[in-house]
């Protein structure tokens, strides 16, 4: 699986929107690339992937440019709750790969007042 | 009710002693995963199993083992706890894309 660059730590303000930055140069062409997040001590929480184009869903949007070799996750409007560790993975979507996820020290989002 | 549990939430143990993490799932995947977590680090994969015949040993598998009973039941046991397996232990069951997490399982190891 390709490796993943990601900023130690954010801050953002609660109702401003999020957009954590993910850089992933050596992607393959059918690595897809997923975020998921951990809030202190809990289980990681899937939120979003994909392969190429841009991707909404209720938690979020996913970014990839052309070139496939960087990626931005966006929370619209961040709440307190939002304030977790987010990660950004990529990886074969299962099939010939057993599925593993490769977690690295992921990004800090700390939502303020 | 939760689509992933484990059992116990917390444990304290001292070592030497045997432990065995239980984990549960309602959602029908056949695809389970323990990992553990160090403060302040990602997780580790464990063990991984693709249905109930099929084990495999994940990055860190080494004083550990795990039993799969079930499609929804896949324990992990440590057979002589030592203190630096100390951490937060995580059960994961998915889809073809996507993993889901239970609560964790908090071991201190004295």
């Amino acid at each position: 699986d390709a490796k993943t660059t990601q900023p130690p730590s954010m801050d953002c303000a609660e109702g401003r929107a999020a957009n954590l930055p993910c850089n992933h140069s050596t992607i393959s062409g059918n690595e897809y690339v997923y975020w998921y997040r951990q809030i202190h001590s809990q289980g990681p929480q899937y939120i979003i992937h994909g392969l190429k184009n841009n991707e909404t869903n209720e938690m979020a949007s996913l970014i990839i440019t052309e070139d496939r070799k960087s990626s931005t996750l966006i929370l619209p409007h961040a709440t307190l709750r939002d304030t977790a560790v987010y990660y950004c993975i990529v990886r074969v979507a299962s099939g010939t790969s057993y599925g593993k996820l490769t977690f690295g020290q992921g990004t800090i989002l700390t939502v303020h007042p | 009710d939760a689509d992933v549990t484990q059992t116990p939430r917390n444990r304290i143990t001292k070592t030497g002693k045997r432990i065995m993490l239980e984990c549960s799932q309602t959602k029908g995947h056949d695809r389970m995963y323990w990992y553990r977590q160090d403060p302040g680090l990602g997780l580790q994969l464990i063990y991984y199993s693709f249905d109930v015949k099929d084990i495999n040993k994940g990055e860190i598998s080494d004083g550990y083992s795990v039993s799969r009973q079930a499609q929804a039941k896949f324990s992990l046991s440590l057979e002589s706890a030592i203190p630096n397996q100390t951490a937060l232990y995580f059960c994961a069951t998915s889809t073809r894309d996507t993993q889901y997490f239970g609560p964790g399982t908090r071991l201190t190891v004295l």
